[in-house]
């Protein structure tokens, strides 16, 4: 079963406009979520994480929101840009973040020009 | 810094013979985790440990892998025999133990492994 559903495989954007993620995850033990960044045959990158106590977490153009209630986290760029596209993965950690990953499988972003 | 190292990037073997991947974590990072993807199951955690110690193997697919971390600077994945449903793209990631940076793991760029 997973517990950390991307629901959407890919996204398309223009360009300067505003890029939404979602992620829902189903494990309450949960504390921790992340979003990476994942170049073709490259690692991932991380981008911006939020702990439970928190509701929104900003960094640049990059913001995430968590709603506890609804399990539900959502990545959002703004405004987006031609270097934004890329596969977007959700992670969730437990323990305060000491315990492994647990990742979506991913949401592709394109940014159309 | 260099980062996370991962040697080799392509492996192909044959069904049946020894894997060995291996991974070289960021200086004075505590923690390393071994991770597979495949198109099936996405990104999963196989094994993870703190200060050389393996703390969660709970993701490990069967007794065919093992993983070790001798000392604070290599670990090395082992799949022996390999089979065909164990390729995928391994990757090596480290993070500090520090509070400052607690969560985020820094990965490595995967070592791509086909079984024929």
């Amino acid at each position: 079963d997973q517990q950390v559903k991307q629901n959407s495989p890919s996204l398309s954007v223009q360009e300067g406009r505003i890029s939404i993620l979602n992620c829902d995850y189903t494990n309450s033990m949960f504390d921790y979520f992340l979003w990476y960044k994942k170049y073709p045959a490259e690692g991932p990158t991380f981008l911006i994480s939020i702990s439970s106590i928190k509701d929104k977490n900003e960094d640049g153009r990059f913001t995430v929101f968590l709603n506890k209630s609804a399990k539900h986290l959502s990545l959002h760029i703004v405004p987006s840009q031609p270097g934004d596209s890329a596969v977007y993965f959700c992670a969730a950690s437990g323990g305060g973040g000491a315990d492994g990953l647990t990742f979506g499988k991913g949401t592709h972003l394109i940014i159309q020009p | 810094d260099a980062g996370v190292i991962q040697s080799p990037r392509h492996e192909v073997t044959e069904m049946g013979q020894e894997v060995t991947l291996r991974c070289k974590p960021i200086s004075g990072h505590d923690y390393l985790f071994w991770y597979r993807q495949t198109m099936m199951r996405g990104l999963e955690l196989l094994i993870y440990f703190n200060n050389n110690v393996p703390i969660d193997d709970s993701g490990m697919p069967e007794d065919r892998f093992s993983a070790k971390m001798p000392n604070a600077s290599f670990s090395t994945l082992k799949i022996q025999p390999s089979e065909p449903r164990d390729s995928a793209v391994y990757f090596c990631a480290s993070r500090t133990g520090q509070d400052s940076s607690y969560n985020e793991q820094f990965f490595g760029p995967g070592t791509r492994l086909t079984v024929l």
